[in-house]
């Protein structure tokens, strides 16, 4: 799987969108661009995915470049509960071969 | 509908022994993969378990091993345990095998101490 490469933490102000960067530099033409948080002491929670098309789903949104490189992940409307551990990763859809490979993340603090 | 379900929530162990993690999928679902968090490498893919069958392994020692059962619990083992096995074991459950879906569903996770 391509490597990604996320900034370790960001601020965000609740209220305010929060946009979340990723680069993907080295992704293949089948890989996806997979997006999970985990909040403390909980297990990861998935996100939204994309391969192409921008997504938008209720939780959030999904901008890939065109030349996918790199991606955005948009929380709309950051709240308290927004706060945690944000991952980017790329992966290869194959039935026979797999492993979610899941970086240090972007630690997201939103604040009051 | 009832998420994935992991047990027991904390143990403790010393070196030398062997422990037996639990996992229950979400009803329906037939995939379960098993992943090691520590605060050092983070969350690393240990297995995957689709149909009973062993569908993928990640770079642990023989010491870490699983299995699932025909209603899709799963079941990880770690033997001969080790001051470094400390750590959060989380299970993530799928619809279909893991390798079509990259949506997993993850349990609370198992804390394990060794001391």
């Amino acid at each position: 799987d391509a490597k990604t490469t996320q900034p370790p933490s960001m601020d965000c102000a609740e209220g305010r969108a929060a946009n979340l960067p990723c680069n993907h530099s080295t992704i293949s033409g089948n890989e996806y661009v997979y997006w999970y948080r985990q909040i403390h002491s909980q297990g990861p929670q998935y996100i939204i995915h994309g391969l192409k098309n921008n997504e938008t789903n209720e939780m959030a949104s999904l901008i890939i470049t065109e030349d996918r490189k790199s991606s955005t992940l948009i929380l709309p409307h950051a709240t308290l509960r927004d706060t945690a551990v944000y991952y980017c990763i790329v992966r290869v859809m194959s039935s026979n071969d797999y492993k979610l490979s899941f970086g240090a993340g972007t630690t997201v603090t939103v604040r009051a | 509908k009832a998420g994935v379900t992991q047990t027991p929530r904390y143990l403790i162990k010393t070196r030398g022994q062997q422990v037996t993690l639990s996992c229950s999928p979400i009803s329906g679902h037939r995939s379960v993969s098993w992943y090691q968090q520590t605060p050092g490498q983070g969350l690393q893919f240990l297995f995957e378990y689709f149909s009973e069958t062993q569908r993928n392994k990640g770079n642990f020692p023989g010491r870490f091993s699983g299995r699932q059962f025909s209603n899709s619990r799963s079941e990880m083992n770690v033997s001969t345990l080790e001051l470094g096995d400390s750590a959060l074991y989380l299970c993530a459950s799928s619809l279909g095998s893991s390798g079509l879906t990259g949506e997993l569903f993850f349990g609370e996770g198992s804390r394990l101490t060794v001391l």
